[in-house]
C-alpha cells in the first residue's frame, strides 16, 4: 500500500509571492502519477498538475510547476505570483498506473493568500 | 463532455429514511468511485466500480450500498444512517487503466443526516 505525506497544515503568504508546498511519498511501485488537487471552499475537486513517473522533466502548468525527486520520493508544489483565488486546500494524491485503484490522498495543506 | 454530474447537490435525510446518490459520467472512461470527505480532511475511498463490477470496497457498513447499473451510471442508495455519516460525498471516474489523465470529480453531494 502506498501512504501520501503532507507535513504543512496551513501556510499564508502574501498575494504575488512564491510558495512551495510540501508532499512526500512511499510505494514499491515503478509505474505511477502524482497529483496535486485544489480544493476552494465550493469543495470541487481541481486537478492542478499532474506528473507521470517515469517522466524525469518536471511539469510545469503556467504558474504552477512541481520538483519530482523519484528517489528521495518527493513532489512539491510552487506556486509563483500568487493570487487572492489560489486560497484553497492543495491535497497531494497518489495513482497507480497498474489499474483502477483509486487516488490515495494526503492530509492536505490549507493555503491562504493574504492581500 | 468532460464531466462528472452529480445529483442531488444537497440532501437532508433522516436517520430511518432511504435515499440514493447519483452520478453520471459520458467520457467513456469504465472505472467510477466514490468517496467520503469529511471537513478539512482528505477524500476516503469507499468503493471502485471496473467494467460495472464492484472491485474495491474499502469496508464500508453496509447502510452504504453501490450500484454500477452501466458504463454511464454509478448510484450509491443510503438506508438507517448515522449523524457521523453526514460529509460530502464525491464520485469520479477513470479509464480502466487511469493515465495521468484520468482522474475526473463530480462536485459531490453534502449530505446531512438528522
Amino acid at each position: 500500500a502506498q501512504t501520501v505525506t503532507q507535513s504543512q497544515p496551513e501556510m499564508s503568504v502574501q498575494e504575488a509571492e512564491t510558495v512551495t508546498l510540501s508532499c512526500t511519498y512511499d510505494t514499491s511501485e515503478n509505474n505511477y502519477y502524482l497529483f496535486w488537487y485544489k480544493q476552494p471552499p465550493s469543495r470541487q475537486m481541481i486537478l492542478v498538475i499532474r506528473q507521470e513517473a517515469y517522466k524525469q522533466q518536471n511539469a510545469t502548468e503556467n504558474r504552477f510547476s512541481v520538483n519530482f525527486q523519484k528517489a528521495a520520493k518527493s513532489f512539491s508544489l510552487k506556486i509563483s505570483d500568487s493570487q487572492l483565488g489560489d486560497t484553497a486546500m492543495y491535497f497531494c494524491a497518489f495513482g497507480s498506473g497498474g489499474g483502477a485503484d483509486g487516488l490515495t490522498f494526503g492530509k492536505g495543506t490549507h493555503l491562504i493568500i493574504q492581500p | 463532455d468532460t464531466e462528472v454530474t452529480q445529483t442531488p447537490k444537497h440532501l437532508v435525510m433522516g436517520m430511518t429514511n432511504k435515499k440514493s446518490l447519483k452520478c453520471e459520467q459520458h467520457m467513456g472512461h469504465r472505472a467510477m468511485y466514490w468517496y467520503k470527505q469529511k471537513a478539512k480532511k482528505p477524500p476516503e475511498l469507499m468503493f471502485v466500480y471496473s467494467y460495472e463490477k464492484l472491485s474495491i470496497n474499502e469496508s464500508v457498513p453496509s447502510r452504504f450500498s453501490p450500484e454500477c447499473p452501466n458504463s454511464s451510471l454509478l448510484n450509491l442508495h443510503l438506508h438507517a444512517l448515522q449523524p457521523e455519516d453526514s460529509a460530502l460525498y464525491l464520485c469520479a471516474s477513470s479509464p480502466p487503466r487511469p493515465t495521468s489523465y484520468g482522474y475526473t470529480f463530480g462536485s459531490g453531494t453534502r449530505l446531512t443526516v438528522v
